[in-house]
């Protein structure tokens, strides 16, 4: 099955600056790759995603990458503010068909980041 | 909230007494998530649901058992709550290879 390994565990910034979290997976057929946030006591919700069609994604100052030969993507956040700080986890899917692969979303095992003013 | 609730939302159970968590859709949505959340190991798949009486194994699904008889509930059993089930539960739902969106959460602790 899926294998998804998220690096780093935990990261610190300086407001201002960048931050790149890095996944990779283990599936080739993999086509579906969220990001996702967790503040502190509520659930995970998406911040942004990508599919293998694709090569890079922005959305404002959030940006992700993906390398399907390398088998894998990261996150990017410039300008960061301390509303950033927050658990980052991704993730990794491939289609659900309905004669094989169900598409579950495997997580890596998340990145505390901690945005310093 | 995407339509998406779990109930409880905290409970505090002895070990070896039985649990239902349940998660509750008004999305209709096909495919239907429990994971478990654990510090130090992220969100791990218990048990998923891609239809309804249609269910299958996670990777951590010893101990746990599921049912969905309806398209908008899938319940997560403890047949015996053990310590090392202490944990955040969430419900998770998704249409197909799409975004998930995720309960509030269910805190379990089993004393």
């Amino acid at each position: 099955g899926e294998n998804v390994e998220q690096h780093p565990s935990t990261l610190s910034v300086q407001e201002g600056d960048s931050a790149v979290i890095k996944c990779t997976y283990s599936d080739s057929a993999s086509n579906y790759f969220p990001w996702y946030k967790q503040e502190l006591g509520k659930r995970p919700q998406l911040i942004i995603d990508i599919r293998s069609n694709v090569g890079e994604k922005k959305d404002q100052r959030i940006a992700v990458t993906l390398n399907k030969t390398a088998k894998h993507f990261s996150l990017h956040i410039t300008e960061t503010q301390p509303e950033d700080s927050a658990v980052y986890f991704c993730a990794a899917s491939t289609t659900p068909n309905y004669g094989g692969s169900q598409g579950n979303l495997i997580f890596g095992k998340g990145t505390k980041l901690s945005v310093k003013p | 909230d995407a339509g998406i609730t779990q109930s409880p939302r905290h409970k505090v159970t002895e070990t070896g007494t039985p649990v239902t968590l349940r998660c509750h859709q008004t999305e209709n949505h096909r495919y239907m998530y429990w994971y478990r959340q654990d510090p130090g190991h992220g969100l791990r798949l218990i048990h998923y649901s891609y239809g309804v009486k249609d269910t299958d194994k996670g990777e951590v699904s010893d101990g746990y058992s599921v049912s969905r008889s309806k398209t908008e509930d899938f319940l997560l059993t403890l047949e015996s709550a053990t310590s090392s089930q202490t944990s955040v539960y969430f419900c998770a739902i998704r249409q197909g290879a799409t975004e998930a969106f995720f309960g509030q959460g269910t805190r379990l602790t089993v004393v």
